[in-house]
């Protein structure tokens, strides 16, 4: 199927554990982002790739690392789990849509509890 | 203050009713303009988008910009229960990252 995916789509870890978050898109989109939603926050911006080994912070980037050494992957690390990264993570890829809107695609979301 | 304030609602309405949503921001900078619908336990989809200021209108959907009072809307005509969902305005300035609200839940009753 064509589009964003993302495993695991549930995921219950341990305080100080390394757990990698997969997001694959099919349709070979340059930019590609990953955000965490949490109440009352929306969702905000933790990594972004314009490109393959091209990768910058967004505005909340701490505890978190990414690769991207092929265009349709974009993992998400978190190095040394902690509760206040419990929530649920988003990838995204930007393209213009067939109307001319700069628009980004989400991928299902993979909710993430770190006890 | 965050850059973007929208109510987190809920917001209740019965089915017909016209409604309305909105957000503020404080960065003059922003141009282009959005609203996700997301619904329950999936990814937000964009469902309107908007340069600078203007109405732009899809169906029962429209969207208003004001960048004097820096203040968008999305109303949504006749509205269907399965119109329920969380409502998420964002926004930019000329590059690709976006700013969100915090969104909407809107529950529409039959």
């Amino acid at each position: 199927d064509a589009g964003i995916t993302q495993s695991p789509r549930y995921k219950i870890t341990e305080t100080g554990r390394q757990v990698t978050l997969m997001c694959h898109q099919t349709w070979s989109h340059s930019y590609m982002f990953w955000y965490r939603q949490d109440l009352g926050h929306g969702l905000r911006l933790i990594y972004y790739s314009a490109a393959a080994d091209i990768t910058d912070k967004g505005e909340v980037p701490d505890g978190y690392v990414v690769s991207r050494s092929k265009t349709e992957n974009f993992p998400l690390t978190l190095e040394s789990a902690t509760r206040s990264q419990t929530s649920v993570y988003f990838c995204a890829s930007r393209a213009i849509d067939r109307g001319g809107a700069d628009t980004q695609y989400f991928g299902p979301g993979t909710r993430l509890t770190v006890l | 203050q965050k850059e973007v304030e929208q109510d987190p609602g809920p917001l209740s309405v019965p089915e017909g009713a016209i409604v309305s949503l909105n957000c503020t921001y404080s960065n003059s900078a922003f141009q282009y303009f959005m609203w996700y619908r997301q619904y329950s336990r999936k990814g937000p989809e964009l469902l309107m988008y908007t340069y600078s200021s203007g109405n732009k209108e899809d169906g029962r959907f429209t969207a208003q910009v004001d960048k004097s009072s820096k203040y968008i809307s999305l109303f949504i005509r006749d509205s269907q229960p399965s119109d329920s969902a969380t409502y998420l305005c964002a926004m930019s300035d000329s590059s690709y990252k976006l700013i969100f609200g915090s969104g909407t839940r809107l529950l529409v009753r039959p």
